[in-house]
């Protein structure tokens, strides 16, 4: 059972456009919501994240909304830029000892110059 | 700051041969220590969590195994490697208490011939 869905395996975006990336979960108890960056052949990079008790998080570029009723959040990247290419993936969890984080599939985000 | 060091980067083995990946952390303490492995075309899948010295937990039922002799230090481990350990294996650390990202070594790439 994928609680985590990326349901957009990519994205194409032309330089200085908006990328939006979606993500959808299942799991009611989830309260914590994270997006992470990843470059082939390295770990993922922490890049953002949200708490239940919030609708909008923003870091400079980048701004991750969430809808709780709709089980719904997205990364927007604006201005996005050639460097943000990558694979970028979602991820969840919920209060609890030890922060086990529910990972989504990944969508692949290509910045055309 | 904390940094997080993950080797080997690359590694092929033969089938039935025994497996060790070190992880250490620097820059804090008490940390919690996570491995994960990515499939191919797959998200992120928890295989072994950690809250202190010598606490595992298992969260999928497989060949591997993980110790934590010291605080910073995670190891994961295999007596006799299937084909079906390939992939690309990350450990991560996080913070205790609720509501922290983790982060991410560079991985491993196993390749099992």
């Amino acid at each position: 059972d994928q609680q985590v869905k990326q349901n957009s395996p990519s994205l194409s975006v032309q330089e200085g456009r908006i990328s939006i990336l979606n993500c959808d979960y299942t799991n009611s108890m989830f309260d914590y919501f994270l997006w992470y960056k990843k470059y082939p052949a390295e770990g993922p990079t922490f890049l953002i994240s949200i708490s239940s008790i919030k609708d909008k998080n923003e870091d400079g570029r980048f701004t991750v909304f969430l809808n709780k009723s709709a089980k719904h959040l997205s990364l927007h990247i604006v201005p996005s830029q050639p460097g943000d290419s990558a694979v970028y993936f979602c991820a969840a969890s919920y209060s609890g000892g030890y922060q086990k984080v529910t990972f989504g599939t990944g969508t692949k985000l290509q910045v055309i110059p | 700051s904390q940094t997080i060091h993950q080797w080997p980067a690359t590694l092929v083995q033969p089938v039935g041969s025994p497996l060790s990946l070190e992880c250490t952390v620097e820059g804090t303490s008490n940390p919690n220590l996570y491995w994960y492995r990515q499939a191919a075309g797959r998200g992120l899948q928890l295989l072994f969590y950690s809250v202190g010295i010598g606490q595992i937990s298992s969260e999928v039922p497989q060949n591997l195994s993980a110790s934590r002799p010291q605080d910073r230090q995670f190891i994961l481990s295999s007596k006799k490697l299937l084909l079906s350990d390939s992939g690309f294996y990350l450990c991560a650390w996080s913070d205790r208490g609720s509501n922290q990202p983790q982060h991410f070594g560079d991985g491993t790439r196993l390749s099992i011939l």
